[in-house]
């Protein structure tokens, strides 16, 4: 595809549901990554897949959060029994080298998460 | 603890004008420094990068300024135009071990007044 894609772009949920958020990485891209983007705050890193490898989960803020990446191609992001303070946009990104610390991540529009 | 604080908040420079954005960072061992811009509704775009072998790097109007000792980098938009209002966020990441997994600014709103 032309680059990074995410869906839904906008989400509205009630506190206690789960929600899935999609992202379509760009062809070849071995490297995925999800981060938290909080209003006025910078991006916070979540997860991180690189090829088969298993993931970097470092960033998860708790055992709610998941994430898995089908066939090394199609994220999706897991967020059981949402909270208030789950709602950010999260942003997924990809890259072309698996490992690759200086190649150029490609980020999507973004998933606007909003728990009421 | 954050280990890399950007600067100001927001800026508001007039049309031609320097913009300058700075960040500073705390783990020594960061040795990726990139800018990404980011417009409303739309995810951040790499701008310009620059490891720390180097004190400057230029990409058109834009100048990234790397001060090793101080753990400080900047960038500089010379010229600033209305249509470099975004919000600019710094990064740093290990290029070894963190594989591209980069540590953020909180990000500086842009808005360049014609």
């Amino acid at each position: 595809g032309a680059g990074v894609s995410q869906s839904p772009s906008n989400k509205v949920t009630e506190k206690g549901k789960d929600v899935e958020l999609r992202c379509d990485p760009i062809s070849g891209h071995t490297a995925l990554y999800w981060y938290r983007q909080s209003l006025g705050q910078g991006l916070e890193f979540l997860i991180y897949f690189q090829g088969n490898s298993a993931p970097d989960k470092s960033g998860l803020p708790s055992d709610r959060f998941s994430a898995e990446r089908t066939g090394g191609s199609v994220s999706t992001l897991t967020i059981q029994r949402t909270q208030q303070e789950d709602s950010a946009v999260y942003l997924c990104a990809s890259s072309r080298l698996a490992g690759g610390g200086t190649d150029t991540q490609y980020f999507g529009p973004g998933t606007r998460l909003t728990v009421l | 603890q954050q280990q890399v604080k950007q600067s100001p908040q927001s800026l508001i420079v007039q049309k031609g004008g320097i913009s300058i954005i700075n960040c500073a960072y705390e783990n020594t061992a960061f040795d990726y420094f990139p800018w990404y811009q980011q417009f409303p509704g739309k995810g951040p775009a790499l701008l310009i990068a620059i490891r720390p072998d180097v004190s400057e790097k230029k990409e058109g109007r834009f100048t990234i300024s790397f001060n090793k000792s101080a753990k400080q980098f900047s960038l500089h938009i010379m010229d600033s135009q209305p249509g470099d209002s975004a919000t600019y966020f710094c990064a740093a990441s290990i290029i070894d071990t963190n594989a591209g997994k980069s540590t953020f600014g909180d990000g500086t709103t842009l808005t360049v007044k014609p």
